[in-house]
């Protein structure tokens, strides 16, 4: 059972434009849902996070989306650059026990110059 | 601060040899953890520990031992390797694992199992 999907698997961007990635969950004890982003041969960095008490959250070119009522939530990555490219994987973690992390299946992003 | 390492970096196996992956935080982190990464799989959890001497499993922990003696390492072991053990397998570790706290991974193992 798959309790976070994400899509889409691959995108492709021009330089400037907008880069966004869904994710959707099925367990309502989720409440804190993290996004990852990993470099080719690196490992998984923390991107940006957001807890269900609030609908958005930015940080400089990356916004959270987040819609309880759906259980879905997004990732924008305005002005895209070729920098970006690399996968991004959304999480969640449930509001009891440790931050066991539920992963998504991953992203992989490429921004073209 | 080296942050998260671990050993090796690539390793191949023989189908029932044996091997432990390191892993070793600098950062004094209760909380550690062990993933593996399969393509169009994502990240899944096979143990995590939430100080020394104290473990518990995943989602997917069959074939692999774990233990905690020290703060800094966690070893993976696989006892007999299995092809379905060929993965690209991921350390992390936070403060005290909890939920808003920032996960910090290694660069990774990649291990092949022929």
């Amino acid at each position: 059972q798959q309790q976070v999907k994400q899509s889409p698997q691959s995108l492709i961007v021009q330089k400037g434009g907008i880069s966004i990635i869904n994710c959707a969950y099925e367990n309502t004890a989720f409440d804190y849902f993290p996004w990852y982003q990993q470099f080719p041969g690196k490992g998984p960095a923390l991107l940006i996070a957001i807890r269900p008490d609030v609908s958005e959250k930015k940080e400089g070119r990356f916004t959270i989306s987040f819609n309880k009522s759906a259980k879905q939530f997004s990732l924008h990555i305005m002005d895209s650059q070729p920098g970006d490219s690399a996968t991004y994987f959304c999480a969640a973690s449930a509001n009891s026990g440790y931050s066991t992390l539920t992963f998504g299946k991953g992203t992989m992003l490429l921004v073209s110059p | 601060n080296a942050g998260v390492t671990q050993t090796p970096k690539f390793q191949v196996l023989k189908t029932g040899q044996s091997m432990t992956l390191q892993c070793a935080q600098d950062m004094n982190h209760e909380y550690m953890s062990w993933y593996r990464q399969d393509p169009g799989m994502g990240l899944r959890l096979i143990h995590y520990s939430v100080g020394a001497g104290i473990t518990d499993q995943g989602e997917v922990p069959n074939g692999y031992n774990v233990s905690r003696s020290t703060t800094e390492d966690f070893p993976l072991r696989l006892l007999s390797a299995a092809p379905s053990q060929t993965s690209v397998y991921f350390c992390a570790s936070s403060l005290q694992g909890l939920r808003q706290e920032t996960q910090y991974f290694g660069p990774g193992t990649r291990l092949l199992v022929l």
